[in-house]
């Protein structure tokens, strides 16, 4: 059974046009995490909630923004996508915020902007 | 910054070969790392070694650590055409959230 759920899997939007993509999570996790993914390099985390607590990567653009309404849900909005937000997004959970903690990743959102 | 750069960056073997991958970061460490992703898809937890530990094994998979090297490789053993995928190592989590490397890529010839 699918543990971290991604949707849509696939997202097309229009240069400027806000999009939201979605996570949800049935590990009752504490940790929630958004990983960006350009076409082959590594995943780069954007940010994570611990709990309630909202922590932004010191790069990561102001043009993301995300929320977490309850445990279970986490979502990244992107305000006005750009050429260079097409990724896959990647969102992960971790039971605590501990370094030695694994972390299980939901399939991706590849998004393309058009 | 990156933390973990894989190499070599592609490996292609033939089906029931050992495949090596290597990995070195740059900072240290309080455990290290590895995670497959498949073609389009998320990435899935292999194995952790923590950073007392020199060796650890979980099925065809051996995972190596030297800290005095900042370096640590996976084997894996006897490859499958399923094991055709993206390996990353990765280091950090917790508050910083995990770095990855660039990445290998291995491709299984049958």
């Amino acid at each position: 059974d699918a543990m971290v759920i991604q949707n849509p899997r696939y997202q097309v939007t229009q240069f400027g046009k806000p999009v939201t993509l979605s996570c949800s999570q049935t590990l009752n996790h504490n940790v929630m995490y958004w990983y960006q993914q350009k076409s082959s390099q590594a995943p780069k985390l954007l940010f994570h909630y611990y709990d309630k607590d909202f922590n932004n990567e010191a790069d990561t653009p102001d043009n993301f923004q995300s929320r977490r309404p309850n445990t279970s849900f986490c979502f990244l909005d992107i305000r006005s996508p750009g050429l260079g937000d097409a990724a896959m997004y990647l969102c992960a959970t971790s039971r605590r915020r501990g370094a030695a903690d694994t972390q299980y990743f939901g399939p991706g959102t590849r998004l393309t902007v058009l | 910054s990156q933390q973990g750069e894989e190499d070599p960056q592609a490996l292609s073997i033939q089906e029931g070969e050992n495949a090596t991958m290597n990995c070195s970061y740059k900072t240290s460490i309080n455990n290290l790392q590895w995670y497959r992703q498949n073609s389009g898809r998320g990435l899935v937890h292999l194995i952790l070694i923590r950073s007392n530990e020199r060796e650890k094994h979980s099925g065809r998979l051996r995972v190596t650590l030297d800290t005095s090297k900042k370096s640590s490789s996976l084997l894996i053993t006897a490859s499958r055409a399923a094991d055709t995928a993206s390996y990353f190592c990765a280091t950090g989590g917790g508050a910083d959230g995990l770095t990855f490397g660039k990445g290998t890529h291995l491709i299984i010839q049958p």
